[in-house]
């Protein structure tokens, strides 16, 4: 069964520029959660969406925002781009059910210049 | 506040060498459940394990080994007979029963095995 799908696995942007990172889930996955990783900061969680609702928002500013599909695909976007934001992208699913495993993808390297 | 703590920055050992990562975990409520990762330097988090708060029995899976003893809060991890291939980081990470899909990751020990 397929895991789950992150696209691009690697980008680079401009300062100023917004970036678009795309996520399957797993089939049968309705919840899909992105992370940030830095060398800084860690895994850090960004937003959580399940039935195409926001769930649970992690602390970042509103330059990043994301959504969910009908068939639980996931787009998160960060606009603005500052060079803080160079990072490791990675989307998670799993079922939603209470301590349900989370599977994660390969991530999106996202540098800024 | 939900928190994970992993000390261990970086370990080094020689292959078939046996090494435990420790986890220590700080969270107020009663349900939660502990993971472990491994990622790779393709970035991907590989799941390992994920164990509840009411099941407090060890686990064993091949090399793999988890001792979760919740009156210390550690949920170590230990790899029996390492392998190169064993060479990652890994993450340890907590969820709440109310926040199920929000993990609160460790910063995560880096592991070498030399051949």
């Amino acid at each position: 069964k397929a895991g789950v799908t992150q696209t691009p696995r690697y980008l680079i942007k401009t300062r100023g520029q917004q970036v678009t990172l795309s996520c399957s889930p797993i089939s049968g996955h309705r919840s899909v959660s992105w992370y940030q990783q830095t060398p800084g900061q860690g895994l850090q969680f960004l937003f959580e969406y399940f039935s195409e609702t926001q769930r649970n928002k992690g602390n970042f500013p509103g330059r990043f925002s994301g959504r969910q599909f009908s068939n639980s695909r996931s787009e998160m976007n960060v606009s603005t781009l500052e060079l803080g934001d160079s990072a490791l992208y990675l989307c998670a699913s799993s079922f939603a059910g209470s301590g349900n495993t989370i599977y994660f993808g390969e991530g999106s390297w996202l540098t800024v210049v | 506040a939900q928190k994970v703590t992993q000390a261990q920055t970086e370990i080094s050992v020689v292959e078939k060498e046996d090494v435990t990562l420790d986890c220590v975990y700080e969270t107020r409520d009663t349900t939660y459940y502990l993971f472990w990762y491994k990622q790779p330097p393709s970035g991907e988090l590989v799941f390992l394990i994920r164990r509840n708060s009411f099941d407090e029995q060890n686990e064993i899976s091949g090399r793999y080994s988890w001792n979760f003893q919740k009156s210390t809060s550690s949920f170590n991890f230990t790899i029996t007979a390492s392998q190169v291939v064993d060479s990652a980081v890994y993450f340890c990470a907590l969820s709440s029963s109310y926040n199920t899909d929000k993990l609160i990751f460790g910063t995560g020990t880096r592991l070498q095995v030399f051949p």
